[in-house]
């Protein structure tokens, strides 16, 4: 399968304990992003990279998140002192970014997290 | 990106046409339309996208009015694995990023 993939598939944890997230893009895409899902709600954006860099974070990725794609390739997402708003479906998406319209999103998925 | 209005829920019938309506009415010249869905516990899958003229792929078909201020989605023969949460999204082409504003979604259920 050379989708994008995502580890673990669910997560359950314990408030004030840290969590970390993997994605893995689909390998000729250089362009990553992470989005949160609540029940009910559409994904929201979280950030974005393009390579390495990280060119994009959202308001809602507070200073306990981090994400970070050292050789840019593969993505993770840390979560520090998770509290239980932090519970819900965190999906990564990769996309070919050359300029044009086509340059669609593919979505993993997704990391459930519940925090307790 | 221009903002979206889709019903939050529609039935159809198994075998018979679904056709989602979406409002972008604060469209731009050089904002194309995308479709979005996704299947419970999974992650959004691309099915569309279009810029002024109608659109088909072997998924679905996408109908734009002249005046790009709506837009509808046709699945021609809907089966029960269609039903999902579809979303209507509007975004510029990549210069930069393509940072993906999802709505509520139109949940759509296929009825046997």
């Amino acid at each position: 399968d050379t989708g994008v993939s995502q580890d673990p598939r669910h997560k359950i944890t314990k408030r004030g304990q840290n969590v970390t997230f993997r994605c893995d893009p689909i390998s000729e895409h250089n362009r990553l992003y992470w989005y949160r899902q609540t029940l009910g709600q559409g994904p929201e954006f979280l950030t974005y990279f393009q390579n390495e860099a990280q060119l994009e974070k959202s308001r809602l990725l507070s200073d306990r998140f981090s994400a970070e794609r050292p050789k840019g390739s593969f993505s993770t997402l840390e979560i520090q002192r998770t509290e239980q708003g932090d519970s819900a479906m965190y999906l990564c998406a990769s996309s070919l970014g050359a300029g044009g319209s086509g340059s669609e999103q593919f979505f993993g998925p997704g990391t459930r997290l519940t925090v307790l | 990106d221009a903002k979206t209005t889709q019903p939050p829920s529609m039935d159809c019938a198994e075998g018979r046409a679904a056709n989602l309506p979406c409002n972008h009415s604060t469209i731009s010249g050089n904002e194309y339309v995308y479709w979005y869905r996704q299947i419970h516990s999974q992650g959004p899958q691309y099915i569309i996208h279009g810029l002024k003229n109608n659109e088909t792929n072997e998924m679905a078909s996408l109908i734009i009015t002249e005046d790009r201020k709506s837009s509808t989605l046709i699945l021609p023969h809907a089966t029960l694995r269609d039903t999902a949460v579809y979303y209507c999204i509007v975004r510029a082409p990549s210069g930069g990023y393509q940072k993906v504003t999802f709505g509520i979604g139109t949940k759509l259920q296929v009825i046997p």
